[in-house]
């Protein structure tokens, strides 16, 4: 059974809404999840690092107040697109990396702003 | 040179053929690889992991040449099933919590027809 769990799956926003997406370790702890991106037809791109009690890290060209990553408990980090834009839409994965196992994947969330 | 580069494919061949894909690194310094399987519109999901110069389980055989930075893909006897966005997969150059940080190739297309 899936061990990282991602809601939601799909979500259609209006242009200039925020959308909060959550990632959650099912049956272990995960002190730094990883926030990933994929448009149509590329591979996964990091976002950025999620790490528990602190601030996230983000990749170069990441806006970091455009997408606002909280990390507040083991099993729990969130991921807020906010004031999205039709060029937002995208397909989000996070994963968490189970110490001495791979790296875990959530089932991703696909987002169409409109 | 890009961290992980892969053979673009995509790749059409029939049930029963064998395939392989390639992929070059540029992170000398890199320890262990990994292959996932994405099926479309899906969240990536490990296929394999190369900590040394190779690994086969059943169909699949993952080679790792270090001196060339190269890493292979075989798949024997290819099912439709098989039919699936092949990715490879590196831990990132910068640094980072080795196996949860991840740098990706664009991937490979395969298509098993009848």
């Amino acid at each position: 059974g899936a061990v990282v769990s991602q809601h939601p799956s799909r979500v259609i926003c209006k242009s200039g809404t925020s959308v909060k997406i959550e990632c959650r370790s099912l049956d272990f702890q995960a002190t730094t999840m990883f926030w990933y991106r994929q448009f149509p037809k590329q591979s996964l791109m990091l976002m950025a690092t999620s790490n528990e009690g602190s601030k996230a890290t983000y990749e170069q060209g990441v806006e970091k107040d455009k997408f606002l990553i909280n990390h507040a408990s083991l099993t729990l980090s969130t991921l807020t697109v906010t004031s999205a834009h039709p060029e937002d839409s995208s397909f989000y994965i996070c994963s968490a990396f189970r110490t001495g196992r791979e790296a875990f994947f959530g089932q991703g969330t696909r987002l169409t702003v409109v | 040179r890009k961290e992980v580069e892969q053979d673009p494919g995509p790749f059409n061949v029939p049930e029963g053929a064998t395939v392989a894909f390639n992929c070059t690194y540029s992170n000398s310094a890199s320890q262990s690889f990994f292959w996932y399987r994405q099926d479309c519109r899906k969240e990536p999901k490990l296929l394999m992991s190369v900590y040394s110069s190779g690994n086969e389980d059943g169909r699949f055989t993952a080679q790792l040449n270090r001196a060339s930075q190269y890493i292979s893909l075989l798949i024997r006897d290819s099912k439709l099933s098989d039919s699936a966005t092949y990715l490879c997969v590196a831990p990132r150059a910068s640094g980072g919590t080795s196996y949860g940080k991840l740098t990706f190739g664009q991937g490979t297309i395969l298509t098993v027809h009848p």
